[in-house]
């Protein structure tokens, strides 16, 4: 039972415009959602969260809106930069659960010049 | 990925070898973290540690050992390697309620 998903393995946007990335997720219990970077050969970097008590959190280009009705996160990205291309982890964490993190399956971002 | 070190970077094993991969850390944090990242997924927790001494089994613990002896080093054994233990290693520190620091990661194949 995947409880956070990710649905879309890959999204292609053209350099200067906005990146939509959408995560969904089951269970109504978790505390935070976090958004990880990955670049091939790395690991996970962390970009955002946002606490479950929170709709929006914004850190420069890239704001994290939370819908709790919906069960349903997104990380918009504006603008858009090559630099930007790598694979984007939705994650959640249940404080319950010692703090363990449950991941997505990834979005591969793809920016185009 | 400064402060979280992996060790070895790659590996290829036998069926049946064993081996383990350590994980260090230089920022004094109490948890620590193994996960495994297979192709088309996310992470998934294999086990983790929250202190000294400490240890619990996560998502996918079978097939795996681990060792917390010292605070700064997490250790993660394979007692007898299967294929399907072919996959890429994350080690991650705790740096605050809601993030983790991961390490560059540890690639094995076992044959």
């Amino acid at each position: 039972d995947q409880q956070v998903k990710q649905n879309s393995p890959s999204l292609s946007v053209q350099e200067g415009r906005i990146s939509i990335l959408n995560c969904d997720y089951t269970n109504s219990m978790f505390d935070y959602f976090l958004w990880y970077k990955k670049y091939p050969a790395e690991g996970p970097t962390f970009l955002i969260s946002i606490s479950s008590i929170k709709d929006k959190n914004e850190d420069g280009r890239f704001t994290v809106f939370l819908n709790k009705s919906a069960k349903h996160l997104s990380l918009h990205i504006v603008p858009s930069q090559p630099g930007d291309s790598a694979v984007y982890f939705c994650a959640a964490i249940s404080m319950d659960s010692n703090y363990q993190l449950i991941w997505g399956a990834g979005t591969k971002l793809i920016i185009k010049p | 990925n400064a402060g979280v070190t992996q060790t070895p970077k790659f590996r290829v094993l036998k069926t049946g070898q064993s081996m383990t991969l350590l994980c260090a850390q230089d920022m004094n944090h109490e948890y620590m973290y193994w996960y495994r990242q297979d192709p088309g997924m996310g992470l998934r927790l294999i086990h983790y540690s929250v202190g000294e001494g400490t240890t619990a089994k996560g998502e996918v613990p079978d097939g795996y050992n681990v060792s917390r002896l010292k605070k700064q080093n997490f250790l993660l054994g394979l007692e007898s390697a299967a294929p399907s233990q072919t996959s890429v290693y994350f080690c991650a520190i705790r740096t605050g309620t809601d993030t983790q620091y991961f390490g560059p990661g540890t690639r094995l194949t076992v044959l």
